[in-house]
């Protein structure tokens, strides 16, 4: 089974810009969650997917946004870049079957934001 | 709030010596403890994880964890580091109520010395 996949590996964008990044899960997987890693916060959840529908959110402001299509790919959008959006961007996918599903990662987009 | 406390940022070791990376965390629900590994310029790999039964958790690599719930503490060991384990290692907590969210330490950098 091909692993969790995500495009573009790097970006390089400046501020005012936005950007689109891209997470395709292992196939049979419906969860789809998004991390933000940077050396000074650490990971930090921003959002979880589950058959197209948000179901988890965590404390980002407005400009981060995502969505799931019905294939379970996912994209998340960034507007309006400032310099503290440079960050390894993670995804994970899952299958979401009870009692836990582990979460799968991907090997993330490298965002530097100018 | 829910929180993962890593106690060192930083552990040095000479190869073959023992090594504990230690991990504590608050919760006030019933939660899943997970330990990650992550190499350079790659996402996160799940080393280990605890979701209910024997408190004493292994990874196929070597690598041990124990789960305490009265000191809320599931330290990761090893008896015998190799080179190849320097890597940055993350422990983790999912809350049952919460999906697709899981809850980081700020991570150990782990430097085995030759």
């Amino acid at each position: 089974k091909a692993g969790v996949t995500q495009t573009p590996r790097y970006l390089i964008k400046t501020r005012g810009q936005q950007v689109t990044l891209s997470c395709s899960p292992i196939s049979g997987h419906r969860s789809v969650s998004w991390y933000q890693q940077t050396p000074g916060q650490g990971l930090q959840f921003l959002f979880e997917y589950f058959s197209e529908t948000q179901r988890n959110k965590g404390n980002f402001p407005g400009r981060f946004s995502g969505r799931q299509f019905s294939n379970s790919r996912s994209e998340m959008n960034v507007s309006t870049l400032e310099l503290g959006d440079s960050a390894l961007y993670l995804c994970a996918s899952s299958t979401d079957r009870p009692p836990y599903n582990e979460q799968f990662f991907g090997p993330g987009t490298r965002l530097t934001v100018l | 709030a829910q929180s993962v406390t890593q106690l060192d940022s930083q552990v040095p070791v000479f190869e073959e010596a023992p090594v504990e990376l230690r991990c504590n965390y608050s919760s006030s629900v019933s939660v899943y403890l997970f330990w990650y590994v992550q190499y350079p310029n790659q996402g996160l790999q799940l080393l280990l994880k605890y979701l209910s039964g024997s408190t004493l958790v292994e990874s196929i690599n070597g690598f041990e964890a124990e789960f305490n719930k009265s000191q809320t503490s599931f330290h990761l060991r090893k008896p015998s580091v190799h080179i190849s384990d320097t890597a940055e290692y993350f422990c983790a907590v999912y809350l049952l109520s919460n999906t697709g969210k899981l809850i980081f330490g700020q991570g150990t950098t782990l430097q085995v010395k030759p």
